[in-house]
């Protein structure tokens, strides 16, 4: 399986809401990734994890809240979205000792209204 | 982490050979090239990773010179499907080092004709 799953595929949220993205994968990959994608931008790395750590965070804003509660799951967590935060989010993994083979899931279209 | 540069676009027609530069003069001892294809709303894909010399798989081909401060990824007889965005990735795989997130230049948007 070399499959990295994202849902939903979609989702429109209220700047007040709350809601979750999720990422699974079953490589046995233990480095996962968040990146965050504007229209004709390249993907921008937001969180890495590695051994379901956090060791990298690009210096996210805190409405972003990721989690990694085991070795396939990848969660992000928003909360107060502005409307600049809408983008296609994409999830990755790869093993941690070849961090430049990725492999990316479809990604979640989000709309922050 | 090296800096890479590609061309912005390029145009080619269906069954041709397409070659596309990247240059990367700062690259380290360690780096790896790495090259990743990416459709409109989808995830980029890995599509092949080399060191030196040439590196070939069934997808494309990885041509690297012996200063490797450039690297050439062709494609072969190339079809529509083939549009997309291809972005050159510098940086130090396998160096034990842990994961690390990748740094994405600006790509080159390849369109295929008919």
């Amino acid at each position: 399986d070399t499959e990295v799953t994202q849902t939903p595929k979609h989702l429109v949220m209220g700047m007040t809401n709350k809601k979750s993205l999720k990422c699974e994968q079953h490589m046995g990959h233990r480095a996962m990734y968040w990146y965050k994608q504007k229209a004709k931008k390249p993907p921008e790395l937001m969180f890495v994890y590695s051994y379901e750590k956090l060791s990298i965070n690009e210096s996210v804003p805190s409405r972003f809240s990721p989690e990694c509660p085991n070795s396939s799951l990848l969660n992000l967590h928003l909360h107060a979205l502005q409307p600049e935060d809408s983008a296609l989010y994409l999830c990755a993994s790869s093993p941690p000792w070849a961090p430049y083979e990725q492999y990316f899931g479809p990604g979640t279209r989000l709309t922050v209204t | 982490l090296a800096k890479t540069t590609q061309p912005i676009s390029m145009d080619s027609y269906e069954g041709q050979e397409v070659n596309i530069t990247c240059s990367h003069n700062n690259i380290a001892t360690n780096d790896y090239i790495t090259w990743y294809q990416q459709f409109p709303s989808q995830g980029p894909r890995f599509i092949i990773q080399g060191y030196k010399t040439k590196v070939t798989n069934e997808v494309a081909s990885l041509f690297i010179p012996a200063d490797r401060k450039s690297s050439t990824l062709s494609l072969p007889r190339v079809s529509l499907s083939d549009t997309a965005v291809y972005y050159c990735l510098v940086g130090g795989a396998y160096s034990g080092g842990g994961a690390d997130g990748l740094t994405f230049g600006k790509g080159t948007h390849l369109i295929i004709q008919p």
